[in-house]
């Protein structure tokens, strides 16, 4: 099963860029990458995804690598309600999503 | 518009005691549905899909079993409660139409005594 690498925690100031890197070495052709992000006690809420070009939406925006081994998903402009723990996610077959533990950002005010 | 609700919010039970968690989906059809538990600071596990009435396939060998009576309706269920069935349990429904995002219910909250 194809995985997920991401770091377990980050840090930025409120108002600026925050990259998240995920690394998924093991990819198959046919995997979409899913960014999902959670606050305490709230079910995941969806962010963005992509299969091989790079995506824009109003949350964000995710940088997919040439190889399709790792991406980056990208907070413009970060602020306080941007802390969550998110999640860089393969789409396993048609049904299944594969979560890894997940990234932990922290915005400083 | 599509929503998702999944109820209760928490719930504390003796070990030995059944369970059953209910989520149910509107505003879409024949959705794929999907239980999760996510242990603390964890991320979450799959364990149990559907596709359709009645079909339901399960990812971990465990404690609990699943049910779909209706299109929109998804069941979580056990009949004696362990102390490691604690966690937070999440619902989720995505279409079935092409590669989509998937929708989470608030989660159930279970603790285990």
């Amino acid at each position: 099963d194809a995985k997920t690498t991401q770091p377990n925690s980050m840090e930025s100031n409120e108002e600026e860029p925050v990259h998240l890197p995920c690394n998924h070495s093991t990819i198959s052709g046919t995997d979409y990458i899913h960014w999902y992000r959670q606050l305490p006690s709230q079910g995941p809420e969806y962010v963005i995804h992509g299969l091989t070009s790079n995506v824009n939406n109003r949350m964000a925006s995710l940088a997919i690598a040439e190889d399709r081994k790792s991406s980056t998903l990208i907070l413009h402009r970060a602020t306080l309600r941007d802390a969550a723990v998110y999640y860089c996610i393969l789409r396993d077959g048609d049904y299944q999503l594969i979560w890894g533990a997940g990234t932990k950002l922290i915005i400083k005010p | 518009s599509q929503t998702i609700h999944q109820w209760p919010a928490t719930l504390v039970q003796p070990v030995g005691s059944p369970l059953s968690l209910e989520c149910t989906v509107e505003g879409t059809s024949n959705p794929n549905l999907y239980w999760y538990r996510q242990a603390a600071g964890r991320g979450l596990q799959l364990l149990f899909y559907s596709v359709g009435i009645g079909q339901i396939s399960s990812e971990v060998p465990q404690n609990l079993s699943a049910s779909r009576p209706q299109d929109r309706q998804f069941i979580l269920s056990s009949k004696k409660l362990l102390l490691s069935d604690s966690g937070f349990y999440l619902c989720a429904w995505r279409s079935d139409r092409g590669n989509t995002e998937a929708f989470f219910g608030q989660g159930t909250r279970l603790t285990v005594v």
